[in-house]
């Protein structure tokens, strides 16, 4: 069975570095794609950042870029994302998802239970 | 980026169908997936390359896509599909994931 948990999630105030991590289980996480996906409080889904398999590829949203950094330690079954110089707007419950790639197509096929992350003073 | 636009709320009776849109901001609407979202839980796909289903969906849901809109679509909608409902593309050209606007399905 897939699982994805994430962890490290919390308060942090505004400017401030969170680390989240998602231990990956289940699956052989070395031949996917992985992606974070946040949830603002009420607000819809946004993608945050990917990264390929060995860790060579990554993108982000433009709203992160230059302060978050996404990694993966294939090793330890393992995704992280750091988050340096943190605003009030990104506060939200982020997800870590397995990232389906099928040559012309990204999606995402199993989700973690989310991670909290509040930015405030 | 690229805008994905749901109705905000749809509203059916039990054993009904309900149907959601998500249309494109342009003429290049790729392929499309969908995800449901109950309160306080993840997402969970229900609909990947616009009408295939994972394992484990009803075949009560299905999905289809025309020109610029996708629909998915619930048969025989019962109490346990009441969810946010978002549409999901990747663009090739800005390597962007775009996720729909969302859609509250309510039982009535």
């Amino acid at each position: 069975e897939v699982q994805l948990l994430e962890s490290g999630g919390g308060l942090v105030q505004p400017g401030g570095s969170l680390t989240l991590s998602c231990a990956a289980s289940g699956f052989t996480f070395s031949v996917y794609w992985m992606s974070w996906v946040r949830q603002a409080p009420g607000k819809g889904l946004e993608w945050v950042a990917n990264i390929n398999q060995d860790g060579s590829e990554k993108s982000y949203v433009a709203s992160v870029k230059g302060r978050f950094t996404i990694s993966r330690d294939n090793a330890k079954n393992a995704l992280h994302l750091q988050m340096n110089s943190l605003r009030a707007d990104d506060t939200a419950v982020y997800y870590c998802a397995r990232d389906w790639w099928a040559g012309d197509s990204h999606y995402f096929d199993h989700w973690g239970r989310g991670a909290l992350v509040t930015v405030s003073s | 980026s690229y805008g994905l636009t749901q109705p905000p709320s749809v509203s059916v009776a039990p054993g009904k169908t309900a149907s959601i849109t998500c249309g494109g901001d342009n003429n290049r609407l790729r392929a499309v997936h969908w995800y449901q979202q109950k309160p306080g839980r993840a997402p969970i796909l229900v609909i990947f390359y616009d009408s295939d289903r994972p394992s484990g969906i009803p075949e009560r849901f299905s999905g289809s896509r025309s020109g610029n809109t996708a629909t998915l679509t619930i048969t025989r909608v019962e109490a346990g599909d009441e969810a946010d409902y978002y549409c999901q593309v990747w663009d090739r050209g800005s390597n962007f994931y775009a996720f729909g606007t969302g859609t509250k399905v309510t039982v009535l």
